[in-house]
């Protein structure tokens, strides 16, 4: 199993760009999230799904899409970089238990993000 | 008011100490609790996950007080390769699905 797997590793945009950050995961697992994380700030949720077709904002959703069309893939979409979207961000996957949320979840590597 | 409120430190400890983390969080429907571990630019990696009233592995305890609505991470013994960044995680409940927030995170440095 790869686990969860990012890409690119790293990247530098200029304002006003957009682009689509890749994550994906062979464990079969229903729920997937985007996480951003900044000196001091921690890791902030921007969006989750909980299956295929299923999305919902987390904390910081604003200036980012997502979709879920394949319980495999979660892309997340830059539509126009902001230098504030300069950040990690880390792609999770974990399974489901309904109602009780997420179980554990397992990181991909992370992508780190400069916006000029 | 943060959902989850941890202690950033750092906490700067000698080897063979130990040191305790506490964390507190706000949502009382919050059902389960993690603490993970994030070296310098890494993933964050599970270490413990906190159900009822805590569990051990090994040097590590976590504990939950659900009454004061807070989990704390016990480490004896402490390893230079202890030094990391420890994240506490709430799943909090919202619309009949969690979401995991995490805390700040906690840094701990061993030293000889």
């Amino acid at each position: 199993n790869a686990g969860v797997t990012q890409t690119p590793k790293f990247q530098v945009l200029k304002t006003g760009q957009s682009m689509t950050l890749q994550c994906a995961q062979d464990m079969n697992h229903e729920y997937m999230s985007w996480y951003r994380q900044d000196p001091g700030m921690g890791l902030r949720l921007i969006h989750y799904s909980v299956g295929a077709g299923i999305t919902d904002q987390g904390e910081v959703p604003n200036g980012y899409n997502v979709s879920r069309s394949t319980t495999e893939d979660f892309p997340l979409r830059l539509l126009s970089a902001a230098p504030s979207q300069t950040s990690v961000y880390f792609c999770a996957s974990s399974s489901s238990r309904g109602l009780a949320g997420p179980y554990e979840q397992y990181f991909g590597p992370g992508t780190r993000l400069t916006v000029t | 008011r943060k959902e989850v409120e941890q202690d950033p430190g750092p906490f700067n400890v000698p080897e063979g100490a130990t040191v305790a983390f506490n964390c507190t969080y706000s949502n009382s429907a919050s059902q389960s609790f993690f603490w993970y571990r994030q070296d310098c630019r890494k993933e964050p990696k599970l270490l413990m996950s906190v159900y009822s009233s805590g569990n051990e592995d090994g040097r590590f305890t976590a504990q939950l007080n659900r009454a004061s609505q807070y989990i704390s991470l016990l480490i004896r013994d402490s390893k230079l390769s202890d030094s990391a960044t420890y994240l506490c995680v709430v799943n909090m409940r919202s619309s009949n699905t969690g979401k995991l927030i995490f805390g700040q995170g906690t840094t701990l440095q061993v030293k000889p």
